[in-house]
């Protein structure tokens, strides 16, 4: 068990183009959580599964922002048209009860 | 909503110096309640959690943390800091569903 694996570690893309982050959770956990954190503020949440099934999904969360979880077990977050705004840490997590074990984010800069 | 305020947004102390920060949150009815380190380059980890029972809670590395329900409370302390503790601390809550809500996170810097 190695944890949370994020992928890539880092981004950097031009505004406009779209960009899909990959997550792998530990294996055992039903639950996979997305986060945005930006420098000076607390991870804010996005959206989270429960196996295959996305359960919520923040109401701050742009029609730009997709994830899926389509076998219950990776997730990819994408986000289309990206803008400079987006530009920010993205976190995943997983869960089997209520703790959440983090990744190491992918950084999104866009240029 | 829930949310959650962490007042103290940089603390700079000396080794051996003792350690409370400050978390808020607002709900009213039952909570998890967390709080999450992260140390410089690396990811956010548990440090200490509050389901129920004994409102004293122990984490690792020495943290402590007191629920106290009738002030919406959840402080976080230390008796002596060591230049190790330098990272970052959030508070989180959890009272609706299944996803933590986020303080804005304390930035603490320990001097040997």
């Amino acid at each position: 068990d190695t944890g949370v694996s994020q992928n890539p570690r880092h981004k950097i893309t031009k505004r406009g183009q779209n960009v899909t982050f990959r997550c792998d959770p530990i294996s055992e956990h039903n639950r996979l959580y997305w986060y945005r954190q930006t420098l000076g503020q607390g991870p804010e949440f996005l959206t989270y599964f429960q196996n295959e099934a996305q359960l919520e999904k923040s109401r701050l969360l742009s029609d730009r922002f997709s994830a899926e979880r389509p076998k219950g077990s990776f997730s990819t977050l994408e986000i289309q048209r990206t803008e400079q705004g987006d530009s920010a840490m993205y976190l995943c997590a997983s869960s089997k009860l209520r703790e959440l074990f983090f990744g190491s984010g992918t950084q999104l800069s866009v240029l | 909503a829930q949310s959650v305020s962490q007042h103290n947004h940089h603390v700079i102390l000396s080794e051996a110096a003792s350690l409370e920060l400050g978390c808020n949150y607002s709900y009213g009815g039952t909570v998890n309640l967390f709080w999450y380190v992260q140390y410089p380059g690396q990811h956010l980890q548990l440090l200490l959690k509050y389901f129920s029972g004994d409102p004293l809670v122990k984490g690792i590395k020495g943290f402590e943390a007191e629920f106290i329900k009738s002030k919406f409370s959840f402080n976080l302390r230390k008796p002596s800091v060591q230049w190790s503790d330098t990272a970052e601390y959030f508070c989180a809550v959890n009272a609706q569903g299944d996803k933590l809500i986020f303080g804005t996170g304390t930035r603490l810097q320990v001097f040997p």
